[in-house]
């Protein structure tokens, strides 16, 4: 079974331009959550997805959003990339009833 | 404010040799609490998940064990290859409350 994977792996954008990641779930699983790492601190959640629609989002401003498509892959967008955007951002699946949360291996987007 | 904190940031253990690792936690509603492992380059890798003070789980040289305070990842004689970034997280209502600690950072050496 395939895990939950992300792309690009790595992405360097510079201050004021826009990214996008994105992320397909394990087969079947229907909720995404997406959660920013930056250096040193504990993740930082960002934005769930389950079902096509945008459940809750974390203490994150609004150039950060995201969606959610029919197959369940999601994608993040941040605009008016700032310095302190640089981090690792993790995408996360779950099942219905489930309990558990499955992380992909993260994008890391570092912003000069 | 519901917080989680790790501790030790980092720890560097000779092989065999075992310790334990802290999470505190000072939430209202604690539903959960969950142990991950991070390798360098990877997402986090999901370990266990205690509910109740007084719970113990155990897979190969880790323990981890709930008190309704905190939790502890006991690590039994470890080798190299436990060599990781341990994260812990507590679920707050709904799924989507997932508080993380900052992660202990674990050096294992032969």
């Amino acid at each position: 079974e395939a895990g939950v994977t992300q792309s690009p792996t790595h992405l360097i954008k510079t201050r004021g331009q826009q990214a996008t990641l994105r992320c397909s779930p394990i087969s079947g699983h229907t909720s995404v959550y997406w959660y920013q790492q930056a250096l040193g601190l504990g993740l930082q959640f960002l934005l769930w997805y389950d079902e096509g629609e945008e459940r809750n989002r974390g203490n994150f401003p609004p150039r950060f959003s995201g969606r959610q498509f029919p197959n369940y892959s999601s994608e993040l967008n941040v605009n008016a990339l700032e310095l302190e955007d640089s981090a690792l951002y993790l995408c996360a699946s779950r099942v219905s009833g489930a309990n558990v949360l499955t992380f992909g291996a993260g994008s890391r987007l570092t912003v000069l | 404010e519901d917080q989680v904190t790790q501790s030790p940031e980092a720890l560097r253990l000779q092989e065999g040799e075992s310790s334990s690792l802290n999470c505190s936690y000072t939430v209202s509603g604690l539903r959960g609490l969950f142990w991950y492992r991070q390798d360098p380059g990877k997402g986090p890798e999901f370990l266990f998940t205690l509910y109740s003070a007084g719970e113990e789980k155990e897979k190969e040289r880790l323990k981890a064990t709930l008190t309704k305070k905190e939790s502890f990842l006991h690590i039994t004689a470890p080798k190299p290859e436990d060599s990781a970034t341990y994260l812990c997280a507590v679920q707050l209502g709904g799924y989507n409350k997932l508080i993380f600690g900052a992660g202990t950072r674990l050096a294992v050496h032969p």
